[in-house]
């Protein structure tokens, strides 16, 4: 059965602590994004890697941090400097040829306690 | 201006009706659009993709695109309440490689 897959569905994160969301693939595609979801707003790109130990920077990278170590999962990291991380995090996975669609994990709810 | 601009809502049509959504880019040579749908809590899926000026048809959907106008626009005959969700509008641009640009949604409500 393929797909994207994240987790956790929820996660809570203290001051000052730095968390990591999953997101793994199994459609064997080249290209894995993540998004980040304000309530109300559209979708904003953090980062994304278009091949194994490669990764770019997207629109509001700051604060954040990713590996791609491997082609099926694409781990984003939340650290103690994004002052503001309560948001939905979308994870995208694409074959990786320009037009080509993303498709989309069911995505983590991170909350500050 | 913004990259990619959808019409502004709450949109709300009932059912049996067609509900027109609209989205404009800023970058002439985009190649790739796409609409997404996006229900409360849940992540988008895709609906539609198009590439070429004209209409496209699935369905109860139709896919518009007017490249010279920089226009895509999505149609939905015979809405049902279980249409209600947030539409996205994504576009690639020729500059972008394989990064898409998202608009903020247009959040459709079909009444009973």
């Amino acid at each position: 059965d393929g797909g994207i897959t994240q987790s956790p569905k929820y996660l809570f994160r203290k001051e000052g602590q730095n968390v990591t969301l999953s997101c793994e693939q199994n459609l064997n595609h080249d290209a894995m994004y993540w998004y980040r979801q304000d309530p109300g707003q559209g979708l904003r790109l953090i980062y994304y890697s278009q091949i194994v130990n490669d990764f770019q920077k997207g629109d509001i990278a700051e604060g954040y941090s990713v590996s791609r170590e491997k082609k099926e999962s694409f781990p984003l990291t939340v650290t103690s400097a994004q002052k503001n991380p309560t948001a939905f995090y979308l994870c995208a996975s694409q074959a990786g040829t320009p037009g080509e669609t993303q498709y989309f994990g069911p995505g983590t709810r991170l909350l500050v306690l | 201006q913004k990259e990619v601009e959808q019409n502004s809502g709450p949109l709300s049509v009932p059912e049996g009706a067609i509900a027109s959504l609209n989205c404009t880019y800023s970058d002439r040579g985009s190649q790739s659009f796409f609409w997404y749908r996006q229900y409360s809590g849940k992540s988008p899926e895709l609906i539609m993709s198009i590439y070429s000026n004209g209409d496209k048809e699935d369905g109860r959907f139709t896919a518009q695109l007017n490249k010279a106008s920089q226009y895509v626009s999505l149609l939905i005959r015979d809405s049902q309440p279980s249409d209600s969700a947030t539409y996205l509008c994504a576009v690639n641009g020729p500059t972008s490689g394989s990064r898409l640009t998202f608009g903020e949604g247009t959040q459709l409500t079909v009444n009973p």
